[in-house]
């Protein structure tokens, strides 16, 4: 069965920092991959996704993430943390079939340090 | 830029109550979601709806839920009878044919059932 696992339930970086939020997936094929922000009080918004071709995607808010099929990982990358960057991070992958529906991770929550 | 909503944000109801969930996709969006995240859970996929009809559906959405498109605009999700379990964040989502798997997520409705 499809799954998704984010292994950190909460990280904390300071302004200024890297940052890095992983994501491990499990899928028989090719996997659509995404990732999603909540920020507090908000909906789910998509920050990247991955279909096929290039495995380095970028996304918006400096956002970036890098499909690596041998680790079956799509980790979330951003050079440079920004306070308002604290939110909730969702990976998500495409299930199989044509009801495209999303199976999810947990979550990260993330709190940035000024 | 066009969004999905929903109404209300926040909703509460006795148990054993029906509530009905609002939500208007956008307009020119063909497929329809619903999912739902307890509190400190994971989100959860609940139904898929295309062409007036449900395309998948989840053992969550057992028979005391219902989905309906009314007219050109609204999609509902309904729960007829609440129970405690209920109680959690619900979240519409709408996708173009033409974007594969890209779903666009309303705000959501806190539901709490008393």
């Amino acid at each position: 069965a499809q799954s998704v696992t984010q292994p950190d339930i909460h990280i904390t970086v300071s302004e200024g920092a890297s940052l890095e939020l992983r994501c491990n997936y499990s899928y028989g094929a090719t996997p659509y991959l995404f990732w999603y922000v909540q920020s507090p009080g908000q909906g789910l918004q998509l920050l990247l996704k991955y279909f096929s071709g290039d495995t380095l995607v970028q996304g918006i808010k400096g956002f970036e993430a890098e499909f690596k099929r041998s680790q079956s990982s799509f980790n979330l990358r951003k050079p440079s943390v920004h306070w308002s960057d604290a939110a909730e991070y969702f990976c998500a992958v495409g299930a199989a079939g044509n009801n495209r529906k999303l199976i999810w991770g947990l979550g990260t929550s993330l709190a940035v340090n000024p | 830029e066009p969004e999905v909503t929903q109404t209300p944000s926040h909703q509460v109801t006795q148990m054993g109550q029906e509530v009905i969930l609002r939500c208007v996709p956008i307009s020119n969006h063909l497929y329809f979601y619903w999912y739902r995240q307890i509190l400190g859970q994971k989100v959860e996929f609940l139904v898929s709806f295309y062409n007036n009809e449900i395309s998948e559906k989840s053992e969550i959405f057992d028979d005391q839920f219902s989905v309906e498109r009314p007219d050109g605009s609204n999609f509902t999700l309904k729960i007829r009878s609440t129970k405690l379990e209920d109680s959690a964040m619900y979240f519409c989502a709408s996708s173009p044919r033409t974007s594969r798997y890209e779903q666009f997520f309303g705000p959501g409705t806190r539901l709490t059932v008393l």
